[in-house]
């Protein structure tokens, strides 16, 4: 059962407009997300992330929010860039053991000059 | 430039053959990991080593066994592989203190079976 769901398996956007990547989770024991971006042949980069206590983090041209409630989270990206096109990976861990992280199938962006 | 360190790059190796992956970083992390990823696919999580302590153990198959010699270092020796076992392996590495502490990876290793 995939407790961490990105049902948008790729995403296109123009140059400068806004990427929203989408992300639902069932576990309600969740307490902090992270999102990654992979480019391909290369490991995960961490982007951003976000505790279970907060409703929005930002860090220049990305912000995540998350609505507790409706156990969902997006990342934002404006402006959108070439360079941003890669695979982005939304991740959860509990706080019973917080090494351990469970993956979203990931979203392929794809960014169009 | 990636501060965690993964050597091979590639690898090829027939299935008898024994070869050890290295990962290294210098970042003060006292928690490093080991997955596995297969295209299009998130990483999997193999293990997981906590000061230098195997914490976590996924079930892995035993032809895969890992080793952490010190705080920097961690391998992943490999034994009687089999051709599904051809994947991307990602060596990761993250402070253990506080929640939430992201995971820093390596660019990987890719390794072939034939």
């Amino acid at each position: 059962d995939q407790q961490v769901k990105q049902n948008s398996p790729s995403l296109s956007v123009q140059e400068g407009r806004i990427s929203i990547l989408n992300c639902d989770y069932t576990n309600s024991m969740f307490d902090y997300f992270l999102w990654y971006k992979k480019y391909p042949a290369e490991g995960p980069t961490f982007l951003i992330s976000i505790s279970s206590i907060k409703d929005k983090n930002e860090d220049g041209r990305f912000t995540v929010f998350l609505n507790k409630s409706a156990k969902h989270l997006s990342l934002h990206i404006v402006p959108s860039q070439p360079g941003d096109s890669a695979v982005y990976f939304c991740a959860a861990s509990t706080a019973g053991n917080n090494r351990k992280l469970i993956w979203g199938l990931g979203t392929s962006l794809a960014v169009n000059p | 430039d990636t501060e965690v360190t993964q050597t091979p790059k590639h690898l090829v190796m027939g299935m008898t053959n024994k070869k050890s992956l290295k990962c290294e970083q210098h970042m003060g992390h006292r928690a490093m990991y080991w997955y596995k990823q297969k295209a299009k696919k998130p990483p999997e999580l193999m293990f997981v080593y906590s000061y230098e302590k195997l914490s976590i153990n996924e079930s892995v198959p035993s032809r895969f066994s890992p080793e952490c010699p010190n705080s920097s270092l961690l391998n992943l020796h490999l034994h009687a592989l089999q051709p599904e076992d051809s994947a991307l392996y990602l060596c990761a590495s993250s402070l253990l203190s506080g929640r939430g502490q992201p995971q820093h990876f390596g660019d990987g290793t890719r390794l072939s079976i034939l």
